[in-house]
């Protein structure tokens, strides 16, 4: 059980050029989430996902685009990676079960460079 | 919107003593609380978690309080060891999809 992996670790990229992120859980959570993090802040929610071919807004959706077309992956895509876009991004699934809500589970982080 | 925020950025504490890490909210309508631990180049982990519909709960070492009355959460670790040196972020759920995180407390722990 490997619960949630990210890839890749770590990427730098030109101003312009496109990336995809790569996000999977194995512990079939229907629930999945892209945040950012930068220096000195929180994370913040860029978009999720409450089930398989679904996805939705989060905080800081602008220049991201977001695609869970299999339940256990869930893809971040950058289309013209800006320097602002500089960040750790992280994955996180979580299970649900009615209204009770559950404890999102965090992958190791993807450090992004923009040039 | 409504956020969550730390009282302080920084807590030094020597090896052995007791931990308070603090965190206020604003949002009334907050029901559930998580705290994590997040290690230098490490995701968050989750610590503990606590619902609206209690005031303490304990865990292995730690213990979370919630304070409605006025919109305060607390994360006590007990006996602080090196180990236990990183970033703590609280985060309230209350939208039902996503986490609203603070912007975390580093934990020093001294010899």
């Amino acid at each position: 059980n490997a619960g949630v992996t990210q890839t890749p670790k770590f990427r730098v990229l030109k101003t312009g050029q496109s990336m995809t992120l790569l996000c999977a859980q194995d512990m079939n959570h229907e629930y999945m989430y892209w945040y950012r993090q930068d220096p000195g802040m929180g994370l913040r929610l860029i978009h999720y996902s409450v089930g398989e071919g679904t996805t939705a807004k989060g905080e800081v959706p602008d220049g991201y685009n977001v695609s869970r077309l299999k339940k256990q992956n869930f893809l971040l895509g950058l289309e013209s990676a800006a320097p602002s876009q500089t960040s750790v991004y992280f994955c996180a699934s979580s299970p649900t079960s009615g209204r009770r809500r559950e404890t999102q589970y965090f992958g190791p982080g993807t450090r992004l460079l923009v040039l | 919107g409504e956020s969550v925020g730390l009282h302080l950025p920084t807590l030094s504490v020597q090896e052995g003593d007791n931990s308070i890490i603090n965190c206020a909210y604003s949002n009334s309508a907050s029901d559930y609380f998580i705290w994590y631990k997040q290690e230098s180049g490490k995701g968050p982990q989750f610590i503990i978690d606590i619902r609206s519909n209690m005031d303490k709960r304990q865990g292995q070492r730690v213990t979370v309080l919630l304070n409605k009355t006025v919109k305060h959460l607390s994360l006590q670790i007990a006996a602080t060891q090196p180990g236990d040196s990183a970033v703590y972020f609280c985060a309230e759920e209350n939208s039902g999809y996503a986490l609203n995180f603070g912007k975390g407390t580093s934990l020093l722990v001294t010899p």
